[in-house]
């Protein structure tokens, strides 16, 4: 079966620092990985997706990068946090394959305050 | 823009059939219409999808008017631990989901 863990669970970090949230997915290969934001009280905001290794697409334009080093493994970084980066972060993944709808699983999430 | 259109928040009885409603009027002929619920500090979970016909599932059953501009989601028999904000969401299926603000249902005791 499919599991995807994303680490820390929550985090409280000082404006200005650097952040870097993993996501990982075991038990298929090959898939779509998503990056989404939720500010409090909001709906999901779709941040990045990447394809395959090294493919990332940006959704909106913010101080956020990601980076998808390996197959199954999808990280979330910043070079200096704003105090509109906080909000909860949710990893998804999609196993594609043609002619089939593809549902996303989500992670746990982590939880992030810049103060 | 969530392309879709939902009321903010319902209540509902538990034992009841929870129904919520959807508009997604433009959708185009090969758009799905999907259904997530997002419980409390917790990832969102997928529920249900259809494309023309109506759909059902060990958790809900989706009916999608002929015209397709509309649909509803069914709990049949609603309990507590359906608390949550449901999305409504169209999509080609295998591309980026773009999520609106759902409705937040509540079930009452």
């Amino acid at each position: 079966s499919q599991t995807i863990h994303q680490w820390p669970a929550t985090l409280v970090q000082p404006v200005g620092s650097p952040l870097s949230l993993e996501c990982t997915v075991e038990g298929t290969s090959n898939p779509n990985l998503y990056w989404y934001r939720q500010a409090a009280g909001r709906g999901l905001q779709l941040l990045f997706y990447s394809v395959g290794i090294g493919q990332i697409s940006s959704e909106v334009p913010q101080n956020l990068s990601a980076s998808r080093p390996q197959d199954r493994q999808f990280i979330l970084s910043s070079k200096k946090l704003l105090l509109s980066d906080s909000g909860f972060y949710l990893c998804a993944w999609v196993k594609v394959s043609k002619g089939s709808y593809n549902e996303q699983f989500f992670g746990p999430g982590t939880r992030l305050t810049v103060l | 823009d969530a392309k879709t259109t939902q009321p903010p928040s319902m209540d509902c009885a538990e034992g009841r059939a929870a129904n919520l409603p959807c508009n997604h009027s433009t959708i185009s002929g090969n758009e799905y219409v999907y259904w997530y619920r997002q419980i409390h500090s917790q990832g969102p979970q997928y529920i249900i999808h259809g494309l023309k016909n109506n759909e059902t599932n060990e958790m809900a059953s989706l009916i999608i008017t002929e015209d397709r501009k509309s649909s509803t989601l069914i709990l049949p028999h609603a309990t507590l631990r359906d608390t949550a904000v449901y999305y409504c969401i169209r999509s080609f299926g295998n591309e980026k989901l773009t999520f609106g603000t759902g409705t937040r249902l509540t079930i009452i005791p």
